[in-house]
């Protein structure tokens, strides 16, 4: 079985250019995760979607959006970027409905901002 | 707001000893508590989990074990081996929250 796939691996952008990062889960997994990781911080969580829906959002400006597809693929978009936006953004996957058990995860997408 | 706190940001253990990685939380609706572990340049993975029903559970060399009333979880690897050095994350969620919580993790040396 096929993991969590992420696209693309590694990226630069400047300052106010905007980005999109792909994810696409393990077959049959209908439930994705974002989080974004910095050194000292772990894993900060983004969003959750769950069959198209977005039914969590973490403690993110609005430059930081999501979204699902009906093949469960999932993109998050980050608008306007600025230098703290630098990190590795981390997509997970899994099959849960209630919304506890294990995640998957992909290798992440690593973004500089200069 | 860090709901999950590792307040150790390293660890570092003799080969053959135990590793002991604790774990704290605040939320009190958590239901599921898990730890992954990372590699550099790679995803985290899962390593073990428990559910607020029990107080311990056991994989191998893993164990992990859960305090309620303290809010504190701990990570016990015995024997600790070299390939266990990595960065471990401790992770919590409740039903119906749609979102798993990370603490900033731990990072385990394991000398040879």
């Amino acid at each position: 079985k096929a993991g969590v796939t992420q696209t693309p691996r590694y990226l630069i952008k400047t300052r106010g250019q905007q980005v999109t990062l792909s994810c696409s889960p393990i077959s049959g997994h209908r439930s994705v995760s974002w989080y974004q990781q910095t050194p000292g911080q772990g894993l900060q969580f983004l969003f959750e979607y769950f069959s198209e829906t977005q039914r969590n959002k973490g403690n993110f400006p609005g430059r930081f959006s999501g979204r699902q597809f009906s093949n469960s693929r999932s993109e998050m978009n980050v608008s306007t970027l600025e230098l703290g936006d630098s990190a590795l953004y981390l997509c997970a996957s899994s099959t849960t409905q209630a919304g506890v058990g294990e995640l998957f995860f992909g290798e992440g997408s690593r973004l500089t901002v200069l | 707001d860090q709901q999950v706190k590792q307040n150790s940001p390293s660890l570092s253990v003799q080969e053959g000893r135990i590793s002991i990685l604790n774990c704290d939380y605040t939320n009190s609706m958590f239901d599921y508590f898990l730890w992954y572990k990372k590699y550099p340049a790679e995803g985290p993975t899962f390593l073990i989990s428990i559910s607020s029903i029990k107080d311990k559970n056991e994989d191998g060399r893993f164990t992990v074990f859960l305090n309620k009333s303290a809010k504190h979880l701990s990570l016990h690897i015995v024997p600790s081996q070299p390939g266990d050095s990595a960065v471990y994350f401790c992770a919590a969620s409740a039903t119906g929250g749609f979102k798993t919580i990370f603490g900033a993790g731990t990072r385990l040396f394991v000398k040879a």
